[in-house]
Protein backbone atom coordinates (compact mmCIF):
# COMPACT_ATOMS: atom_id res chain seq x y z
CA UNK A 1 0.00 0.00 0.00
CA UNK A 2 1.73 2.97 -1.54
CA UNK A 3 2.01 5.59 0.85
CA UNK A 4 0.83 9.40 0.31
CA UNK A 5 2.47 10.68 -2.95
CA UNK A 6 3.41 14.15 -3.97
CA UNK A 7 4.88 15.77 -6.81
CA UNK A 8 6.82 17.52 -7.66
CA UNK A 9 9.46 17.24 -4.69
CA UNK A 10 11.01 20.53 -6.19
CA UNK A 11 9.41 23.27 -7.67
CA UNK A 12 10.96 26.43 -8.73
CA UNK A 13 8.93 28.99 -10.44
CA UNK A 14 9.51 32.50 -11.39
CA UNK A 15 7.22 35.50 -9.65
CA UNK A 16 3.77 35.39 -11.69
CA UNK A 17 4.10 32.57 -12.77
CA UNK A 18 1.31 29.60 -11.73
CA UNK A 19 2.46 26.52 -9.59
CA UNK A 20 0.35 22.94 -9.34
CA UNK A 21 1.06 20.40 -6.50
CA UNK A 22 -0.26 17.34 -6.79
CA UNK A 23 -1.05 15.16 -4.46
CA UNK A 24 -2.28 11.31 -4.52
CA UNK A 25 -3.97 10.26 -0.69
CA UNK A 26 -3.21 6.55 0.30
CA UNK A 27 -4.93 4.22 -1.19
CA UNK A 28 -8.74 4.11 0.81
CA UNK A 29 -8.43 7.63 2.26
CA UNK A 30 -11.09 10.17 1.01
CA UNK A 31 -9.70 13.00 3.43
CA UNK A 32 -6.96 15.13 1.96
CA UNK A 33 -5.46 17.94 3.57
CA UNK A 34 -3.25 20.51 2.54
CA UNK A 35 -0.54 22.18 4.99
CA UNK A 36 2.41 24.71 4.47
CA UNK A 37 5.55 24.75 6.30
CA UNK A 38 7.60 28.21 6.44
CA UNK A 39 10.98 28.32 6.84
CA UNK A 40 11.60 27.72 10.59
CA UNK A 41 8.08 27.65 11.60
CA UNK A 42 5.36 24.67 12.59
CA UNK A 43 2.83 23.11 9.64
CA UNK A 44 -0.08 25.70 8.83
CA UNK A 45 -3.70 24.43 7.74
CA UNK A 46 -4.43 25.42 4.74
CA UNK A 47 -7.74 23.25 3.34
CA UNK A 48 -9.34 20.14 3.93
CA UNK A 49 -11.03 18.35 0.92
CA UNK A 50 -13.02 15.24 0.44
CA UNK A 51 -13.79 13.67 -3.19
CA UNK A 52 -15.35 16.64 -5.12
CA UNK A 53 -15.84 18.90 -1.85
CA UNK A 54 -14.09 21.02 -0.16
CA UNK A 55 -14.66 21.03 3.82
CA UNK A 56 -12.57 23.34 5.34
CA UNK A 57 -10.63 26.57 3.66
CA UNK A 58 -10.08 28.28 6.15
CA UNK A 59 -6.24 28.43 6.33
CA UNK A 60 -6.18 29.30 2.55
CA UNK A 61 -4.96 32.74 1.32
CA UNK A 62 -8.21 34.53 -0.15
CA UNK A 63 -6.44 35.02 -3.27
CA UNK A 64 -4.16 33.25 -6.06
CA UNK A 65 -4.69 29.96 -3.66
CA UNK A 66 -7.17 27.26 -5.05
CA UNK A 67 -7.75 23.51 -4.38
CA UNK A 68 -9.19 20.51 -5.58
CA UNK A 69 -10.02 17.13 -5.16
CA UNK A 70 -11.54 15.74 -8.56
CA UNK A 71 -13.39 12.36 -8.48
CA UNK A 72 -10.80 10.89 -10.86
CA UNK A 73 -7.14 11.82 -10.48
CA UNK A 74 -4.86 13.48 -7.36
CA UNK A 75 -5.89 16.76 -5.35
CA UNK A 76 -4.34 19.65 -6.67
CA UNK A 77 -2.98 22.69 -4.72
CA UNK A 78 -2.73 25.98 -7.37
CA UNK A 79 -1.15 29.10 -6.82
CA UNK A 80 -1.63 31.79 -9.44
CA UNK A 81 0.99 34.16 -10.09
CA UNK A 82 3.42 33.47 -7.24
CA UNK A 83 5.34 35.42 -5.37
CA UNK A 84 8.44 35.35 -3.28
CA UNK A 85 6.59 34.78 -0.27
CA UNK A 86 4.75 31.39 -1.05
CA UNK A 87 8.61 30.03 -1.36
CA UNK A 88 7.61 27.02 1.69
CA UNK A 89 7.12 23.43 1.93
CA UNK A 90 3.55 22.17 0.77
CA UNK A 91 2.92 18.87 2.70
CA UNK A 92 -0.25 16.84 1.92
CA UNK A 93 -1.75 14.45 4.21
CA UNK A 94 -4.52 12.01 4.13
CA UNK A 95 -6.82 10.10 6.48
CA UNK A 96 -9.42 7.59 5.79
CA UNK A 97 -13.41 8.05 6.15
CA UNK A 98 -13.09 7.74 9.82
CA UNK A 99 -10.97 9.78 12.28
CA UNK A 100 -7.71 8.59 13.22
CA UNK A 101 -4.42 10.36 12.53
CA UNK A 102 -3.41 11.61 9.17
CA UNK A 103 -0.43 10.25 7.00
CA UNK A 104 1.92 13.02 5.01
CA UNK A 105 3.31 12.78 2.06
CA UNK A 106 7.34 13.87 1.89
CA UNK A 107 6.21 17.55 0.79
CA UNK A 108 6.83 19.62 -2.75
CA UNK A 109 9.57 22.47 -1.88
CA UNK A 110 8.55 25.44 -3.53
CA UNK A 111 10.98 28.24 -4.65
CA UNK A 112 9.95 31.46 -6.82
CA UNK A 113 12.84 33.31 -7.82
CA UNK B 1 -3.53 32.93 17.68
CA UNK B 2 -1.12 29.74 18.53
CA UNK B 3 -3.70 27.55 20.11
CA UNK B 4 -0.73 24.74 20.45
CA UNK B 5 2.58 25.78 21.66
CA UNK B 6 5.45 24.04 22.03
CA UNK B 7 7.61 26.35 23.83
CA UNK B 8 10.79 24.70 23.80
CA UNK B 9 12.75 25.66 19.88
CA UNK B 10 15.40 22.95 20.42
CA UNK B 11 16.30 19.85 23.26
CA UNK B 12 19.50 18.32 23.72
CA UNK B 13 20.08 14.63 25.55
CA UNK B 14 22.71 12.39 26.39
CA UNK B 15 22.29 8.76 24.65
CA UNK B 16 20.58 6.43 26.62
CA UNK B 17 19.10 9.26 28.77
CA UNK B 18 15.27 10.33 28.48
CA UNK B 19 13.60 12.98 25.92
CA UNK B 20 10.85 14.85 27.47
CA UNK B 21 8.97 16.88 24.74
CA UNK B 22 6.43 19.03 26.20
CA UNK B 23 3.36 21.08 24.26
CA UNK B 24 0.67 23.14 25.51
CA UNK B 25 -2.76 24.21 24.24
CA UNK B 26 -5.61 26.58 25.01
CA UNK B 27 -8.62 25.10 23.03
CA UNK B 28 -10.81 23.43 25.62
CA UNK B 29 -12.51 21.87 22.06
CA UNK B 30 -9.28 19.88 21.44
CA UNK B 31 -9.77 16.03 22.19
CA UNK B 32 -7.19 14.35 20.08
CA UNK B 33 -3.77 14.42 20.22
CA UNK B 34 -0.77 13.47 18.26
CA UNK B 35 3.00 13.40 17.91
CA UNK B 36 4.88 13.51 14.46
CA UNK B 37 8.39 13.17 14.07
CA UNK B 38 10.13 14.72 11.00
CA UNK B 39 13.77 14.67 9.63
CA UNK B 40 14.89 17.02 6.98
CA UNK B 41 13.80 17.51 3.64
CA UNK B 42 10.50 14.56 4.45
CA UNK B 43 7.00 14.46 5.48
CA UNK B 44 6.29 14.55 9.15
CA UNK B 45 5.92 10.08 10.53
CA UNK B 46 3.10 9.80 12.71
CA UNK B 47 4.57 8.67 16.22
CA UNK B 48 1.65 8.11 18.54
CA UNK B 49 -1.57 9.71 19.47
CA UNK B 50 -4.03 10.27 22.87
CA UNK B 51 -7.65 10.76 23.55
CA UNK B 52 -8.69 12.79 25.95
CA UNK B 53 -9.88 10.11 27.68
CA UNK B 54 -6.62 8.81 28.78
CA UNK B 55 -3.84 10.38 30.62
CA UNK B 56 -1.25 7.89 29.18
CA UNK B 57 0.18 6.44 26.12
CA UNK B 58 2.28 3.72 25.50
CA UNK B 59 4.05 2.20 22.44
CA UNK B 60 7.85 1.01 22.99
CA UNK B 61 9.98 3.30 23.74
CA UNK B 62 7.61 6.40 23.25
CA UNK B 63 4.79 7.33 25.97
CA UNK B 64 2.13 10.27 25.51
CA UNK B 65 1.12 11.61 28.78
CA UNK B 66 -2.10 14.25 28.49
CA UNK B 67 -3.15 16.60 31.59
CA UNK B 68 -6.38 18.20 30.60
CA UNK B 69 -6.59 19.98 33.57
CA UNK B 70 -3.32 21.93 32.51
CA UNK B 71 -4.31 21.79 29.10
CA UNK B 72 -0.74 20.22 28.87
CA UNK B 73 0.85 16.96 27.17
CA UNK B 74 3.95 15.53 26.86
CA UNK B 75 6.15 13.20 24.69
CA UNK B 76 8.97 10.90 26.65
CA UNK B 77 11.30 9.35 24.69
CA UNK B 78 13.22 6.48 27.12
CA UNK B 79 15.88 5.38 26.14
CA UNK B 80 17.18 8.26 23.41
CA UNK B 81 18.94 6.78 20.72
CA UNK B 82 20.77 8.82 18.26
CA UNK B 83 18.23 8.15 15.25
CA UNK B 84 15.23 10.16 17.41
CA UNK B 85 17.37 13.33 16.56
CA UNK B 86 14.87 15.07 14.22
CA UNK B 87 12.11 17.93 14.73
CA UNK B 88 8.77 16.53 16.89
CA UNK B 89 5.99 18.27 16.22
CA UNK B 90 2.64 18.01 18.51
CA UNK B 91 -0.64 18.44 17.28
CA UNK B 92 -3.89 18.67 18.26
CA UNK B 93 -7.57 18.07 16.91
CA UNK B 94 -11.13 19.38 17.87
CA UNK B 95 -14.13 17.69 18.54
CA UNK B 96 -16.01 16.76 15.80
CA UNK B 97 -13.19 18.50 12.96
CA UNK B 98 -10.87 16.94 10.88
CA UNK B 99 -8.00 19.00 10.74
CA UNK B 100 -4.54 19.45 12.81
CA UNK B 101 -3.37 22.11 14.38
CA UNK B 102 0.24 22.08 15.02
CA UNK B 103 2.82 23.51 17.32
CA UNK B 104 5.90 25.23 16.45
CA UNK B 105 7.93 21.99 16.75
CA UNK B 106 10.61 21.54 18.60
CA UNK B 107 14.58 19.96 17.21
CA UNK B 108 15.82 17.12 19.14
CA UNK B 109 19.76 16.13 19.35
CA UNK B 110 20.69 12.88 20.91
CA UNK B 111 24.55 13.38 21.32
CA UNK B 112 25.94 10.06 21.42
Amino acid sequence: NAGVMQNPRHLVRRRGQEARLRCSPMKGHSHVYWYRQLPEEGLKFMVYLQKENIIDESGMPKERFSAEFPKEGPSILRIQQVVRGDSAAYFCASSPPSTGEAFFGQGTRLTVV
Amino acid sequence: DQQVKQNSPSLSVQEGRISILNCDYTNSMFDYFLWYKKYPAEGPTFLISISSIKDKNEDGRFTVFLNKSAKHLSLHIVPSQPGDSAVYFCAARAWGAQKLVFGQGTRLTINP
